[in-house]
């Protein structure tokens, strides 16, 4: 199984902060890799996939990267809605997997 | 807009054998381009795919839940189903029913989840 490894885990930041969180793959996904945002009490929501394609009506401030490995994802300017766990997903191959999650809060 | 909605007991007893349906309404399961998928989310594992089903009743699984999974799929009724076989309580978390991108295998409609916990 490919393993996903996300750092930092948890995150403080300010609104107006720029922040970027990173995915590393155990093996090479190419750019087959989506971000999730999850708030607390609800589902995961899709915000990026194929590595840096913007899912429909996710603000341009959410900004992915990377390929092969290690990939990122990038908040440029924090909002109070974007306090919230983020998770990367790899869509490489079966079975899919997720990464532990980073949990980004209010400084 | 696309709804998911999970249905199905809560509480279960150990060996017992877990089984969940997910409705969709504002479309057609009976799609040749989405899979129609299960995650389940633990404090202890984090985010889990468990499997997922196309229109055609073909399937893939994780095999990290070995051979515990049957997966099913109703295009009649719209709706698609979890059967998780011996449950432990390692299996309580919530579970989602979601939608499964056939071309790049994410997941962009979500059910709200439902709770599930084993206990004796």
């Amino acid at each position: 199984d490919i393993q996903l490894t996300q750092s930092p885990s948890f995150l403080s930041a300010s609104v107006g902060d720029r922040v970027s969180i990173t995915c590393r793959a155990s093996q090479d996904i190419r750019s087959y890799l989506g971000w999730y945002q999850q708030k607390p009490g609800e589902a995961p929501k899709l915000l990026i996939y194929a590595a840096s394609t913007l899912q429909t009506d996710v603000p341009s401030r959410f900004s992915g990267g990377g390929s092969g490995t290690e990939f990122t994802l990038t908040i440029s300017s924090l909002q109070p809605e974007d306090f919230a766990t983020y998770y990367c997903q790899q869509l490489n191959s079966y079975p899919l997997t997720f990464g532990g999650g980073t949990k980004v809060e209010i400084k | 807009q696309m709804q998911l909605q999970e249905s199905g007991p809560g509480l279960l007893k150990p060996s017992e054998t877990l089984s969940l349906t997910c409705s969709v309404s504002g479309g057609s399961i009976n799609s040749i381009i989405y899979y129609w998928g299960w995650i389940r989310q633990s404090p202890g594992k984090g985010l889990e795919w468990i499997g997922s089903v196309f229109h055609d009743r073909s399937t893939y699984d994780n095999p990290s839940l070995k051979s515990r999974v049957s997966l099913s799929i109703d295009t009649v009724g719209n709706q698609f189903s979890l059967r998780l076989s011996s449950v432990s309580a390692p299996d309580t978390a919530i579970y989602y029913c979601a939608r499964h991108s056939l071309f790049h295998n994410y997941f962009d409609f979500w059910g709200q989840g439902i709770p599930v916990a084993v206990s004796s």
